[in-house]
């Protein structure tokens, strides 16, 4: 089974700290997504990487930054964390899209991080 | 840019009543379209694919989903609610071209199942 383990379930951070969430996948996959959960409004993307230290920006980047130095870790680094942070965060990993394969992306159990 | 509805944040059935979860899509193009399942603190669990092999589509726990193209639409459903599928449920499409496989969710369906 694809496993995605993220480092902490629940996380309180102060105000102005910086916070790395860690994930780790064990499937060799090319893809790893950064996600932002809050009620009515879904998952929202804010960064993926398609291969070691290659990363994109999502829909909402700002306030975060990732690293990805080797192909199963990627984490996602809150610079001065905020209370609008408050959130749970959802890492992803998937393999590459291949023509015609239509391939989930597998997930973590979440942080759910607090910031006060 | 693609998007997804899901009409409904919250339904309510009856244990034994049918369960229906509405998603649309905006595509001129049919994405991949998605299922997932969020039980209470988590993460996201598949619950069925759409491959293109077949419009119906069955998953996990016994629920389908079906593909219709003039509607846009891959409504999931379960003949049958049980106390179990309480959790919040999420429709996802990926666009049909890019390597990246971004997954684009709707805002989500939590789902009550009362006795």
């Amino acid at each position: 089974d694809v496993k995605v383990t993220q480092s902490s379930r629940y996380l309180v951070k102060r105000t102005g700290e910086k916070v790395f969430l860690e994930c780790v996948q064990d499937m060799d996959h090319e893809n790893m997504f950064w996600y932002r959960q809050d009620p009515g409004l879904g998952l929202r993307l804010i960064y993926f990487s398609y291969d070691v230290k290659m990363k994109e920006k999502g829909d909402i980047p700002e306030g975060y930054s990732v690293s990805r130095e080797k192909k199963e870790r990627f984490s996602l680094i809150l610079e001065s964390a905020s209370t609008n942070q408050t959130s749970m965060y959802l890492c992803a990993s998937s393999p590459l899209l291949l023509q015609g394969k239509n391939t989930e992306a597998f997930f973590g159990q979440g942080t759910r991080l607090t910031v006060v | 840019a693609q998007s997804v509805t899901q009409l409904g944040s919250h339904v309510s059935v009856s244990e034994g009543a049918l369960v229906l979860l509405r998603c649309n899509y905006s595509s001129s193009v049919p994405p991949y379209l998605f299922w997932y399942v969020q039980y209470p603190n988590q993460g996201l669990q598949l619950l069925l694919k759409y491959t293109s092999a077949a419009t119906l589509v069955k998953g996990i726990n016994g629920f389908e989903a079906e593909f219709k193209k003039s509607e846009t639409s891959f409504h999931l459903t379960k003949p049958s609610a049980h106390m179990s599928d309480a959790a919040e449920y999420f429709c996802a499409v990926r666009p049909f071209s890019g390597g990246y496989n971004k997954l684009i969710f709707g805002a989500g369906t939590r789902l009550a199942v009362h006795p």
